[in-house]
């Protein structure tokens, strides 16, 4: 079956400080995966998507992710965290079943401290 | 923010009621799909439209049914509320020639009581 894992309920990190968000998927054939994140109340925001091409993946607000291949991983990235980027943190995968469903994980909270 | 909107951003409900969720996608955007987000999960997707039908549906029931309208809005609606419905209900749109990228609503929040 085809599965999204994000293995931290929460990342704590300071301002300033790189941030990584982990995420690892289980898919038969080529991924199609994304991240979005989520602000109390709100919907869903598209960040960043990977298809195919390069492995590193640059999305909205200096956010970006590296996909790999051989540990079917998927991490968010940022150089340097902002209090704002306070929220929660979803990986996604397409189901290859043939149309457009995303199978989600259970989501990450990210904390950015002052 | 998308171009996606939803009605109502919060509903209370009896159980055995029915509900109607109402969505209207980004401008130019002909595929809808409805996810269900209960409460410390990630969203489960519910089903799909694509040009008014549905082509796509994920591990609901019958009771849970959907339109979509020549305008590419659509609704869901959900027969014989159970308290499990409660949720938030996700609405989002895409573009034919980049199906994959989906954009999101703000949502419905519903509390069956």
């Amino acid at each position: 079956a085809q599965s999204v894992a994000q293995p931290e309920d929460q990342v704590n990190v300071a301002e300033g400080n790189p941030l990584t968000v982990k995420c690892t998927y289980s898919v038969s054939g080529n991924p199609y995966l994304f991240w979005y994140v989520q602000y109390p109340n709100r919907g869903l925001q598209f960040l960043l998507k990977y298809i195919t091409g390069d492995n590193l993946v640059k999305g909205s607000y200096g956010f970006e992710a590296e996909f790999n291949k051989s540990q079917t991983s998927f991490h968010l990235k940022k150089p340097s965290a902002l209090v704002s980027d306070s929220a929660l943190y979803f990986c996604a995968v397409r189901d290859n079943g043939g149309y457009n469903k995303l199978i989600f994980g259970a989501g990450t909270r990210l904390a950015v401290h002052p | 923010e998308t171009g996606v909107t939803q009605s109502p951003t919060h509903l209370i409900k009896t159980r055995g009621q029915q509900v109607t969720l109402r969505c209207s996608s980004q401008s130019g955007h002909n595929t809808v799909s409805w996810y269900q987000q209960a409460l410390g999960q990630g969203p489960q997707f519910i089903f799909q439209y694509y040009r008014e039908e549905e082509n796509g549906r994920g591990n609901f029931p019958p009771r849970f049914s959907g339109l979509q309208f020549p305008n590419y809005s659509s609704e869901l609606n959900v027969n014989a509320l159970e308290l499990d419905d409660s949720a938030l209900y996700l609405c989002a749109s895409s573009l034919e020639s980049s199906v994959e990228t989906q954009y999101f609503g703000p949502g419905t929040r519903l509390l069956v009581l």
